[in-house]
C-alpha cells in the first residue's frame, strides 16, 4: 500500500524553539495533505488542509502564524510549530490523499516541549 | 450537529462475540467512505474502504445506507487483537474535495 512517511518521530525542545515536521509520500503524488493533533485519549483533531501550491486551510481556532504549514510539492508537506510552549505538546500526525480518496497517515511525531 | 457522527463506545465484548459500529453523516453530497483503525498512540490505518454493494474482508464486513446516510462495519468472531479505536471517514468531493473524522468508536475485546 501507499506510505507516508513523518519525520521525526520524537521530538523534544524548550519552550521557545520552533520545531519542523515532515510529511513525505513516498509512492505517490498527494495535492492534498492533512495535519493533525491528538492529545491522549482524545480523537484526532484536524489543525489545516494543505493544498500543493497554495495556501494552507486552517480549522477554526487554530493560529495560522503559530502553525506554519508548506507544501511545495506534490510529495512533501511540512508543519513548523513556531514557538512552541508546553501546552503545545502533543502527537501530531500527517495524512495524505491519494486519488482513490483514500488517506494513508504518516506514524505521527510525538512533541514535548520543555 | 457533528457532519460524521460515531457513538464513542466504549464496547465491550467477550471474545467470538459479533459487534457492529454506525458512523452517520450529514452530508449527502458525500461519494466515499472508510474506515480505519487506530491503536493507542500510533497512527489510524486503513481498515476497509466501503463500496456502494457492500463488501467483506474476512471477519469484517462494511456497508453503506445512503438513503439514511450513514455506514456501518461489522466485526464478526472478535479476537482480543481487534481491541482498537476505530474511525469513518467521509470524503465529499473528488481529490480536492473535504475528508471528514468521526471521533472513533473504542472496542475493547476480552477473553
Amino acid at each position: 500500500g501507499a506510505v507516508v512517511s513523518q519525520h521525526p518521530s520524537r521530538v523534544i525542545c524548550k519552550s521557545g524553539t520552533s520545531v519542523k515536521i515532515e510529511c513525505r509520500s513516498l509512492d505517490f503524488q498527494a495535492t492534498t495533505m492533512f495535519w493533525y493533533r491528538q492529545f491522549p485519549k482524545q480523537s484526532l483533531m484536524l489543525m489545516a488542509t494543505s493544498n500543493e501550491g497554495s495556501k494552507a486551510t486552517y480549522e477554526q481556532g487554530v493560529e495560522k502564524d503559530k502553525f506554519l504549514i508548506n507544501h511545495a510539492s506534490l510529495t512533501l508537506s511540512t508543519l513548523t510549530v513556531t514557538s512552541a510552549h508546553p501546552e503545545d505538546s502533543s502527537f501530531y500526525i500527517c495524512s495524505a490523499r491519494a486519488l482513490t480518496g483514500e488517506l494513508f497517515f504518516g506514524e505521527g511525531s510525538r512533541l514535548t516541549v520543555l | 450537529r457533528k457532519e460524521v457522527e460515531q457513538d464513542p463506545g466504549p464496547f465491550n465484548v467477550p471474545e467470538g462475540a459479533t459487534v457492529a459500529f454506525n458512523c452517520t453523516y450529514s452530508n449527502s453530497a458525500s461519494q466515499s467512505f472508510f474506515w480505519y483503525r487506530q491503536d493507542c498512540r500510533k497512527e489510524p490505518k486503513l481498515l476497509m474502504s466501503v463500496y456502494s454493494s457492500g463488501n467483506e474482508d474476512g471477519r469484517f464486513t462494511a456497508q453503506l445506507n445512503r438513503a439514511s446516510q450513514y455506514i456501518s462495519l461489522l466485526i464478526r468472531d472478535s479476537k482480543l487483537s481487534d481491541s482498537a479505536t476505530y474511525l469513518c471517514v467521509v470524503n465529499v468531493g473528488t481529490n480536492a474535495g473535504k475528508s471528514t473524522f468521526g471521533d472513533g468508536t473504542t472496542l475493547t475485546v476480552k477473553p
